[in-house]
């Protein structure tokens, strides 16, 4: 089955405690991203990659690291997480030509205290 | 900047009650204007992108269109598994981003 699959579901932090969500798709697509979602703000873009160790910065990338060291791997890296990332979490892949919308993950549900 | 907004922000139906929620934009370029509906508690799911003023898609219930302005998702009798959020999001011909509208969230009531 074509998916994206993030890992864990669940995931509750303390501050300052270097976490890591895991992304990965099964259908060779291009463009992967990372989005956050909080009420009242909606979807907002962390960061995106068009291809292998091909990143750039979305809307709200302060706080958060990515990498594509593989085509089917984008993980998303907190380094010293705080309370204002509490949140949830999703990932998203496409194939290039915009004809084909995003895939999401089933989301991450983050909470920091 | 880019900026997408939905209204109304909820809306109650009886099934079988057609209505049309509408989405809002500003984009110095646009290169895809783009629907998605959202389960509680699941990812977006992608319905249908539109890419140039005048262009139509359908999907069962669903017809999206667009202007220069504004794009509308038509709802012809709605039935209860049609109750999500849907979500709009434009692409700007320079960038990769993405920009998410916050949603309409519809309840089709039996």
């Amino acid at each position: 089955e074509a998916q994206v699959t993030q890992n864990p579901r669940y995931l509750i932090t303390v501050t300052g405690k270097k976490l890591t969500v895991t992304c990965s798709q099964n259908m060779n697509h291009e463009y992967m991203s990372w989005y956050r979602q909080d009420p009242g703000l909606g979807l907002r873009q962390i960061y995106y990659s068009m291809n292998v160790e091909v990143t750039d910065k979305g809307d709200v990338p302060e706080g958060y690291k990515v990498s594509r060291k593989e085509k089917r791997n984008f993980p998303l890296i907190l380094e010293s997480p705080s309370p204002n990332q509490t949140s949830l979490y999703f990932c998203a892949s496409r194939a290039q030509g915009l004809l084909y919308g995003y895939t999401f993950g089933s989301g991450t549900r983050l909470t920091v205290v | 900047e880019d900026q997408v907004t939905q209204s109304p922000e909820a809306l109650r139906l009886q099934e079988g009650e057609s209505s049309s929620l509408n989405c809002s934009y500003t984009v110095s370029g646009l290169r895809g204007l783009f629907w998605y509906r959202q389960d509680p508690g699941k990812g977006p799911e992608f319905l249908f992108t539109l890419y140039s003023a005048g262009e139509e898609k359908e999907k069962e219930r669903l017809k999206a269109t667009l202007t220069k302005k504004e794009s509308f998702l038509h709802i012809t009798a709605p039935k209860p598994e049609d109750s999500a959020t849907y979500l709009c999001a434009v692409q700007n011909t320079g960038f990769q981003k993405l920009v998410f509208g916050t949603g309409t969230r519809l309840l089709v009531s039996p």
